[in-house]
């Protein structure tokens, strides 16, 4: 499968516990973004990769939460000290640089306990 | 900043028929895209159709097309020959010409297909 992959899938977790998620972008993409989608809402933009160079970051996106992507290729996101306010799903995109077309992963849905 | 609003939480339409989803928008901007996009209930975010702001004519792709009226600001989409398959979460979605290209998205339009 050559789509943009996300792991895992679901996650419950107790508040207060520490989360990290994986994408693993479409593997010649070199742009990477992380939004979050609530129930019944829209998705909402997170953060931002150029490779590995975080380019943008979200007001959304409070000092628990950090992304990395290391080598360029794939990316984490950790929640820290969870709260019940951040269970949602996780959703992954990848696009290539001058190509319009994002596209997204299966996300990873986030219950907090 | 950009904005994008879906005003019709849920439609419906009976298989065969067509619907028509409204999106209005909100930018400061001359040059841009606007997506549609559709969440089926397994979640993973599809792409039904683009259109490029400089681009007067409106986009279609087979039995999807769209109603760009750029100076009132608005980007429906109209699906014809409405099928079981098409029953999904659709977002309409605005996107920068440059820069990080980052998608603003509307709320969604549930859309129910009757057999």
């Amino acid at each position: 499968d050559t789509g943009v992959s996300q792991d895992p899938r679901h996650k419950i977790t107790k508040r207060g516990q520490n989360v990290t998620f994986r994408c693993d972008p479409i593997s010649e993409h070199n742009r990477l973004y992380w939004y979050r989608q609530t129930l019944g809402q829209g998705p909402e933009f997170l953060t931002y990769f150029q490779n590995e160079a975080q380019l943008e970051k979200s007001r959304l996106l409070s000092d628990r939460f950090s992304a990395e992507r290391p080598k360029g290729s794939f990316s984490t996101l950790e929640i820290q000290r969870t709260e019940q306010g951040d269970s949602a799903m996780y959703l992954c995109a990848s696009s290539l640089e001058r190509v319009t077309e994002a596209f997204f992963g299966q996300g990873t849905r986030l219950t907090v306990v | 900043a950009q904005t994008v609003t879906q005003s019709q939480p849920e439609m419906s339409v009976q298989e065969a028929e067509t619907v028509t989803l409204s999106c209005t928008y909100d930018t400061s901007e001359s040059d841009y895209y606007l997506f549609w996009y559709k969440q089926p209930p397994s979640r993973q975010m599809i792409l039904v159709i683009r259109q490029e702001a400089y681009k007067q004519q409106n986009a279609t792709e087979n039995r999807f097309s769209v109603n760009f009226q750029k100076a009132a600001k608005s980007f429906s989409l109209k699906i014809s020959d409405s099928q079981l398959g098409d029953a999904a979460m659709y977002f309409c979605a605005y996107r920068r010409l440059w820069g990080a290209q980052k998608l603003v998205f509307g709320q969604g339009t549930r859309l129910t297909i009757n057999p």
